[in-house]
């Protein structure tokens, strides 16, 4: 059963618009949040990332907000690019643990 | 710049064949990890390792096996590959605690 869920396989936005990507999870211990940027034929890479004494965190045009009690994250890209044409992971995990349970991705297409 | 390097980007094998997936990291870092990434189905974990010569079956670990000899190299093993192993492997590395940093993957085709 999946614990991490993105339930939105794809999204499309125009250029300068605001991107809102969902995510939803299931186990209340997860207390450490990731999101992953992945381009076809390469490796995800490291977007920005969200504890659970948080509920926002910012990085530029990127904005990722934490609703513990609705077990809910959302990333926010604004404004979006055409570069930014992708798919986004969500991921998360729990205390002490080293390990990152992933969502399946949300594909993002930005027309210019 | 840090890295994790996986040796093939493609790789076209036969059905029984058995295959090495190599994958280094130069960051010093305990934790590596083996996922297969398909369509709707996002990354899946194959098997985990926390320290060298100790490995942790993931959430879909049957058809494969890893090696971790030295602390930088990771190893996925398809003993027999089939053609539902099909797919993108990615390799991935982490200090204690912390976040994934990927490999650029392996797209295998079993035919």
């Amino acid at each position: 059963d999946q614990q991490v869920k993105q339930n939105s396989p794809s999204l499309s936005v125009q250029e300068g618009r605001i991107s809102i990507l969902n995510c939803d999870y299931t186990n209340s211990m997860f207390d450490y949040f990731l999101w992953y940027k992945k381009y076809p034929a390469e490796g995800p890479t490291f977007l920005i990332s969200i504890s659970s004494i948080k509920d926002k965190n910012e990085d530029g045009r990127f904005t990722v907000f934490l609703n513990k009690s609705a077990k809910h994250l959302s990333l926010h890209i604004v404004p979006s690019q055409p570069g930014d044409s992708a798919v986004y992971f969500c991921a998360a995990s729990v205390p002490n643990f080293n390990k990152f349970y992933f969502g399946s991705g949300t594909k993002l297409n930005v027309k210019p | 710049d840090v890295k994790v390097t996986q040796s093939s980007r493609y790789l076209v094998k036969r059905t029984g064949e058995k295959v090495f997936l190599e994958c280094v990291q130069d960051m010093d870092h305990e934790n590596m990890f083996w996922y297969r990434q398909d369509p709707g189905l996002g990354l899946r974990l194959i098997y985990f390792s926390y320290d060298v010569k100790m490995k942790e079956k993931g959430d879909i670990p049957e058809g494969y096996s890893v090696s971790r000899e030295k602390k930088e190299r990771f190893s996925l093993i398809l003993e027999s590959a089939s053609t539902n192993q099909t797919s993108m492997y990615l390799c991935a590395s982490s200090a204690s605690h912390g976040g994934y940093t990927f490999g650029s993957g392996t797209r295998l085709t079993v035919v």
